[in-house]
């Protein structure tokens, strides 16, 4: 019930292409449903989120696109390129917990 | 001007033996996590304190001891190391609240090897 299933586990795009990742959740007690982007050797950092109550979010190159109604988001990213090559986690958090349940990341490689 | 900083970054001992991870945060935040990613690159909460005070504690064997002695610092202390707990630990900090201001920063990580 608090899982957060994410696809794929990796992924290769030639530059400029558009990678999408999605994710699925069952708990309804999520309210906020952040992506992470990952480097090697480094920390999660935050890329961009979403609410339940937004169906889309575009900041950049970056797009979160939200069905509430079945329970999945997904990450697009516009326009790739090899410095976007990392692990991306999609991630939801539980309500009133401050609690991050993370997907099981995905390996995005974008080929020059 | 480090976000959310953790020494040592990285931490190679024997098994048995007993270390520590700190973490310390200048974000002005009042809770401060503690993850851990395997080596499949799965995040896992284990702890949470919030104002000093501890809100998530994750089935996590009790050789892990997280300490918090003030809202800008938050400690994890492991006691007779094993194979096992080899692994990243993330130390993450964050406002108390919903959405956005609420948004979770991580460290760089602590990469500990158990030999």
């Amino acid at each position: 019930q608090q899982q957060v299933k994410q696809s794929p586990q990796s992924l290769i795009v030639q530059k400029g292409g558009i990678p999408i990742i999605n994710c699925a959740y069952e708990n309804t007690a999520f309210d906020y449903f952040p992506w992470y982007q990952q480097f090697p050797g480094k920390g999660p950092a935050l890329l961009i989120a979403i609410r339940p109550d937004v169906s889309e979010k575009k900041e950049g190159r970056f797009t979160i696109s939200f069905n509430k109604s079945a329970k999945q988001f997904s990450l697009h990213i516009m326009d790739s390129q090899p410095g976007d090559s990392a692990t991306y986690f999609c991630a939801a958090r539980l309500e009133g917990a401050q609690k991050l349940v993370f997907g099981q990341g995905t390996r995005l490689t974008i080929n020059p | 001007d480090t976000a959310v900083s953790q020494t040592p970054k990285y931490l190679v001992t024997q098994m048995g033996n007993d270390k520590s991870i700190k973490c310390e945060q200048n974000l002005g935040h009042d809770t401060m996590y503690w993850y851990k990613q395997d080596s499949k690159k799965f995040l896992k909460i284990m702890f949470s304190y919030n104002n000093k005070e501890l809100i998530i504690n994750e089935t996590v064997p009790n050789r892990f001891s997280p300490k918090s002695p003030d809202k800008a610092h938050l400690n994890l202390h492991i006691n007779s190391l094993e194979l096992g707990d080899s692994a990243v630990y993330f130390c993450a900090s964050s406002l108390w609240g919903s959405g956005d201001t609420s948004t979770q920063y991580f460290g760089p990580g602590t990469r500990l090897t158990v030999l």
